[in-house]
């Protein structure tokens, strides 16, 4: 198992511009979530799901940002018209049904 | 909601002692955890108190008690390495998600 993986691992795009970022989760893990990070900050909760259903969403989820794991395996997080406001860390983590989350190494994406 | 406070930054010698502690306001929870962030890096698992009392792992040890709405960890034998943040989080009972304090930067000198 080589732990939870993201893609791309940077992101630079222009503001307006529509990104989307895969999670892969450990697998068997059927716990998924995703984080947002910024500098100087922890990680702050984005979206849950658990297999292939999507159980919560924060408050900081606008309409411009959707989520997706269609097969309960990896997830999607596509963010539309991207804003400079939106530039920080995109975090994914996984866990079997214990308190303990295994993060990916992050997208780090910047809206220029 | 939860709130989590724990000092924004630390500085120790190799060798030392540091304890970081983590405050919390919270209506309930199942249990305190930390996790360690190396600069650029992702958060990693270090410990996790689900009853009070002190959890040992290794030069890392992290206590909780409810009563007093605090936790802290502890970092023994100070290491280069062991420059990073550490964050405290609990997870609120009837939900899912992880709730983070801002992190403490823990810088270890020669």
């Amino acid at each position: 198992d080589t732990g939870v993986s993201q893609d791309p691992r940077h992101k630079i795009t222009k503001r307006g511009q529509n990104v989307t970022f895969r999670c892969d989760p450990i697998s068997e893990h059927n716990r998924l979530y995703w984080y947002r990070q910024t500098l100087g900050q922890g990680p702050e909760f984005l979206t849950y799901f658990q297999n292939e259903a999507q159980l919560e969403k924060s408050r900081l989820l606008s309409d411009r940002f959707s989520a997706e794991r269609p097969k309960g395996s990896f997830s999607t997080l596509e963010i539309q018209r991207t804003e400079q406001g939106d530039s920080a860390m995109y975090l994914c983590a996984s866990s079997p049904s214990t308190d303990t989350q295994y993060f990916g190494p992050g997208t780090r994406l910047t809206v220029l | 909601g939860q709130s989590l406070e724990q000092p924004s930054e630390v500085t120790a010698v190799e060798g030392a002692i540091v304890q970081i502690n983590c405050t919390y306001q919270t209506s309930g929870f199942y249990g305190l955890s930390w996790y360690q962030q190396h600069d650029g890096g992702a958060p990693t698992f270090l410990s996790y108190n689900g009853l009070d009392g002190l959890e040992e792992t290794g030069r890392f040890s992290s206590f909780l008690s409810r009563s007093d709405s605090y936790g802290y960890l502890l970092l023994q034998e100070l290491q280069m390495k062991d420059s990073a943040s550490y964050f405290c989080a609990v997870r609120p009972r009837n939900d899912y998600k992880l709730s983070f304090g801002a992190g403490t930067t823990v810088t270890v000198r020669a």
